[in-house]
């Protein structure tokens, strides 16, 4: 069965400090990977999505980045983080695109507060 | 633009029934699904419909019409445990998912 793991769980960082948050996913090979970002009491706005490895669309201006340097490893990453960039990161994965059932499954989730 | 539409909040009691809707304009339709999330959880599915018509899992069903961009969410026999926010979720026809805000469901005994 496939799995998807995201860490930490929690993280509270001040204002200019780098970021970095994985995602990995067991059991399923060559999947979409997503990075969401929710705001309290909002819903999910997705902020990059992969379909390969080095393969990244980014969906919404930002100081974040996205890599996939393995096929089932996903990285969130920033320079310097701002104050808006609290929040509910959520890491989720899908089958590759085309396919009939394209569900996503989402990993237990990082909360990031900006301080 | 693309845009789906649901209530932010609805308050229904233990034991009823709740219909939670969902409108949507999207860029295309490769299918609608139905999330649950509970506070401070990540979103779980619970449904999937790509054709007009009913889908029934248990105590929830989910109503799709095309035609309309329109969808509802049914939940039957509320537990307290269904409190959590049901997220309405559109693929488009690029393959990619637009989320509505959510519906905080808030079940009282």
């Amino acid at each position: 069965s496939q799995t998807i793991h995201q860490w930490p769980a929690t993280l509270v960082q001040p204002v200019g400090s780098p970021l970095s948050l994985e995602c990995t996913v067991e059991g399923t090979s060559n999947p979409n990977l997503y990075w969401y970002r929710q705001a309290a009491g909002r819903g999910l706005q997705l902020l990059f999505y992969s379909v390969g490895i080095g393969q990244i669309s980014s969906e919404v201006p930002q100081n974040l980045s996205a890599s996939r340097p393995q096929d089932r490893q996903f990285i969130l990453s920033s320079k310097k983080l701002l104050l808006s960039d609290s929040g509910f990161y959520l890491c989720a994965w899908s089958a590759e695109t085309g396919s009939v059932w394209n569900e996503q499954y989402f990993g237990p989730g990082t909360r990031l507060t900006v301080t | 633009g693309q845009n789906i539409d649901q209530p932010t909040e609805m308050t229904a009691t233990e034991g009823a029934i709740v219909q939670i809707n969902c409108t949507y304009q999207t860029s295309g339709f490769n299918g609608l699904f139905w999330y649950q999330q509970h506070a401070g959880e990540a979103p779980t599915f619970l449904s999937y419909n790509v054709l007009d018509g009913l889908e029934e899992k248990g105590r929830f069903s989910s109503f799709l019409s095309r035609s309309k961009g329109y969808s509802y969410l049914l939940l039957k026999e509320l537990q307290m445990k269904d409190s959590a926010s049901y997220l309405c979720a559109v693929m488009d026809s690029n393959y990619q998912l637009i989320w509505g805000a959510g519906t905080k469901l808030i079940i009282k005994p």
